[in-house]
Order: structure tokens, then sequence, then C-alpha cells
């Protein structure tokens, strides 16, 4: 199973909803990362979790709650957003962390995407 | 300074021709990765192919192949005998490693359109 699901695939929501985004992987991979892309943009690089541990938040809004409950899954709980959050929110997945110097694959698979609209 | 700059924001090819999309790179890690992905209109980015800081070829993905030039820090894909379904935007990233984990840098992204 090299797949990487994800739900919804599309969400609307007001501002003041509170709504999450989920995402799954069988593959045993220990490290996994959300994006937030905008239209013709690369995706943006949010969060990154490490053995089920944050490593990396790149200084995202409080509004948005990452959580990793196993290995396996992965959720962004949306809270109060505001509508120049709409975008393609993307979440992927990768062997594991790597080690410095070490030569490793570390494909990142990537799911279909959410679609969010914030009105 | 760009980690990934993909200098192309939008490439024409005619069908069955092939095309280069250019990516250049910015590391001063000895150990990294660089891949190339596509992502059609849909929204799914799709890997295509991948080249190891270490490996000594270049890459090859059955019409995908990667012009790694490893002293001018370029990582060009070259798609040979395109087909409408290559209409696509592509970008290239590169994977470091840090003490916190791999980190992936994504270039601009170059649009591609195959003309019938």
């Amino acid at each position: 199973d090299t797949e990487v699901t994800q739900t919804p695939k599309h969400l609307v929501m007001g501002m003041t909803n509170k709504k999450s985004l989920k995402c799954e992987q069988h593959m045993g991979h220990r490290a996994m990362y959300w994006y937030k892309q905008k239209a013709k943009k690369p995706p943006e690089l949010m969060f990154v979790y490490s053995y089920e541990k944050l490593s990396i938040n790149e200084s995202v809004p409080s509004r948005f709650s990452p959580e990793c409950p196993n290995s396996s899954l992965l959720n962004l709980h949306l809270h109060a957003l505001q509508p120049e959050d709409s975008a393609l929110y993307l979440c992927a997945s990768s062997q594991g962390p790597g080690l410095a110097g070490g030569q490793d694959y570390n494909e990142q698979f990537f799911g279909p995407g959410t679609r969010l609209t914030v009105l | 300074a760009q980690k990934i700059t993909q200098t192309q924001p939008g490439m024409f090819v005619q069908e069955k021709e092939a095309v280069t999309l250019d990516c250049t790179y910015d590391t001063s890690d000895p150990s990294y990765g660089l891949f190339w992905y596509k992502q059609p209109s849909s929204g799914e980015m799709i890997f295509l192919i991948y080249q190891g800081s270490y490996d000594q070829q270049n890459a090859t993905e059955g019409r995908y192949s990667l012009n790694f030039q490893k002293a001018r820090k370029s990582a060009n894909l070259v798609i040979s005998a395109s087909q409408l379904g290559d209409s696509a935007m592509y970008f290239c990233a590169m994977r470091e490693a840090s003490n916190t984990g791999n980190q992936f840098y994504f270039g601009t992204g170059t649009s591609l359109t195959v003309i019938p």
C-alpha cells in the first residue's frame, strides 16, 4: 500500500466553524507533513512530525493546530480561519527523519489534498 | 538565497517532442536528494523521479530522465516523446537532512502545456 489518503476532499467552512482535516498512511513511514498550497504556487510547509513528535512548525498561526494520534494518522484542526486560508492542503509522508550525512531515499508520498474554502 | 530555482514559469512543447525543464539548487549539505513532481489540475502531487547526491549516473524512469550536473548544481528534467497528458505543473524539490529531520524545499514550478 503506497497510498496517502486525505479526507475530506473538499471543505467549505465559515470563519466561526471548527473542522478537522485527516490524513492516513499505512506504509510504516515515521515522518508526516502538512503543506498549504495556493493556486499556481509551490506547496508551503506548515508542520512536520517525526516519530509522532512535532519537529518543525513553520510559524503557522495558532488557528491551525496539528495532531498526530499515532504513527499512521495526522490531523489538522481548524478554528476561526480567515478567507485567505482558503487553499489546497496537502499531507505527505516519508520513511523517516533521516540521519544527517546519511544517504537515504526518503521520497515524500503525497495525498490527493483537501480543497478548503473559508467563507 | 533560494534553495530551488525554476526559471521557466511556463513552457510549451509539441506532442511527441522532447522538452527540458530547468532546475538549479543551492545546498551545503553533502548528502541531499533531488525530486521532480508533477501536479495536474486535479491537485495531486505525483512523484516522477529521484536523484541522490551520491548517485554517479543520471536517473531515468520511463520517459523521464534527470540531467544531473553536480558541479553546476543543476537537475533538469527531460521528458521525451511528450503526450497531451503531460500538461501540468512540474515542481523540482530538494531534501536536505538536518538535526530535526528531513527538510524539503520546492521550486516555484513550471507550467507545461503540450500542444497537439
